[in-house]
């Protein structure tokens, strides 16, 4: 079993659209979570960072922390085709000292 | 512009011809690390490096050297490079530990082994 876990997609919306992300992790010692966004033949960048359960919002983005059950989502409300990219979940284990990505989430928002 | 570089974006080479991607950090970053993204596999780690002389093993690095002779440079080396190198290669930084609060990538360098 993957540490962290997600599916690849790809997914495809209409401008508007609320878009749900998702990632599972096998580690309840994981603390820290992140999600990058990848444009196309560009490098990874951080979008969201939180260490707690609960929610943390940025503007039309959204992300959420369930440590019970080990889920951590990126919700986007009003999506643009600008948000068209792959994204990446990443959660840090302090015990490991490493960040584990997440395989990617590409998305598609037509206009 | 803070930033992390890699040259060359794009490279072309032959099997078993040495070649060397650089990368430099202007964040004053200790942690420089190095990934190749494949599809269906992801983000792999190849080598890391906490700070100047210190480098150590990622999840793949079988096949590539690294050195970190100066605090900004963190050159990933490939002596004898093979078609299963063939990959698109990231290099990243922290500000602080191994990445408790997010890497600063590079553009990436997308290298093709004929």
């Amino acid at each position: 079993q993957k540490e962290v876990e997600q599916d690849p997609g790809p997914l495809s919306v209409p401008e508007g659209a609320i878009v749900s992300l998702n990632c599972t992790y096998s580690n309840s010692a994981f603390q820290y979570f992140m999600w990058y966004r990848q444009y196309s033949r560009k490098g990874p960048e951080l979008l969201m960072y939180t260490y707690s359960s609960g929610n943390k919002e940025d503007g039309r983005f959204t992300a959420q922390v369930d440590k019970s059950s080990k889920y951590i989502s990126l919700f986007i409300r009003d999506s643009q085709p600008s948000d068209s990219a792959t994204y990446l979940c990443a959660i840090f284990s302090g015990n490991t000292g490493k960040l584990i990505f997440g395989q990617g989430t590409t998305l598609q928002v037509k206009p | 512009e803070a930033q992390v570089t890699q040259n060359p974006r794009y490279l072309i080479t032959v099997t078993g011809k040495k070649l060397t991607v650089t990368c430099s950090q202007n964040m004053n970053h200790e942690y420089m690390s190095w990934y190749r993204q494949d599809p269906g596999l992801g983000l792999r780690q190849i080598y890391y490096s906490m700070n100047v002389e210190v480098t150590d093993k990622g999840d793949v690095p079988e096949g590539y050297k690294v050195s970190r002779k100066e605090k900004r440079n963190f050159p990933l080396i490939l002596e004898s490079p093979s078609p299963n190198q063939t990959s698109l290669y990231f290099c990243a930084s922290s500000l602080s530990g191994q990445g408790a609060r997010g890497y600063t990538f590079g553009s990436g360098t997308r290298l093709t082994v004929v």
